[in-house]
């Protein structure tokens, strides 16, 4: 069965510009998570949906993240005002409610 | 100080050697521990959970002691597939399912 997708698998921009990062997660799966992973560095949690709310987004570093997820299924990551700080992996993952997380191949984000 | 910490090596192991990685953590109300394998460039993947009563599964082990607040994994007769990054994972202790992780322990097995 299809695992977690995300889209682009990379994007470069320019400092100062918009981007928007896609999640597609498994089918039927209610709780959606991202991380951000830096090089040398574990995935750092960002935020947290359960179903269409966002149930948990301390993790955002900042006011120029936003995620939704309108429907309960895909979501979108959307950075405002990109930085080069802001270059890293960005990891969606799924789950089933209280089950293990799956994790898509990322997107790396290059800030220049 | 770290909520989760790991040795980032390189731990550099010849094949069929025997090798173990320890992880420490903060937050004595962790519900959950977990260790993921990362391959480099790939997202990560689950390993094995670990439970208070240590699991096996093949050639690896997973002990967790909550009274040092540590968590280990042992890897016997190590493969060249055993290359990989290796994420030492705690869940959030209020419950919400969000993962902290380690840095990560890279090992390489040598032939």
């Amino acid at each position: 069965g299809a695992g977690v997708s995300q889209t682009p698998s990379n994007k470069v921009t320019e400092k100062g510009k918009y981007v928007e990062l896609r999640c597609d997660p498994i089918s039927g799966h209610t709780a959606l998570y991202w991380y951000r992973q830096s090089l040398g560095q574990g995935p750092e949690f960002l935020i947290y949906f359960q179903g269409t709310g966002a149930a948990d987004d301390s993790g955002l570093p900042n006011d120029r993240f936003f995620a939704v997820r309108p429907e309960g299924s895909v979501s979108t990551l959307k950075i405002q005002r990109t930085e080069r700080g802001d270059s890293a992996v960005y990891l969606c993952a799924s789950s089933a409610t209280s089950g293990t997380q799956y994790f898509g191949p990322g997107t790396r984000l290059t800030v220049l | 100080r770290k909520e989760v910490e790991q040795d980032p090596g390189p731990f550099n192991v010849p094949e069929g050697a025997t090798v173990a990685f320890n992880c420490t953590y903060s937050n004595s109300a962790s519900q959950s521990f977990f260790w993921y394998r990362q391959d480099c460039r790939k997202e990560p993947k689950l390993l094995m959970s670990v439970y208070s009563s240590g699991n096996e599964d093949g050639r690896f082990t997973a002990q967790l002691n909550r009274a040092s607040q540590y968590i280990s994994l042992l890897i016997r007769d190590s493969k060249l597939s055993d290359s990989a990054t290796y994420l030492c994972v705690v869940n959030h202790p209020f419950g919400n399912e969000k993962l902290t992780f380690g840095t990560g322990t890279r090992l390489t097995i040598i032939p």
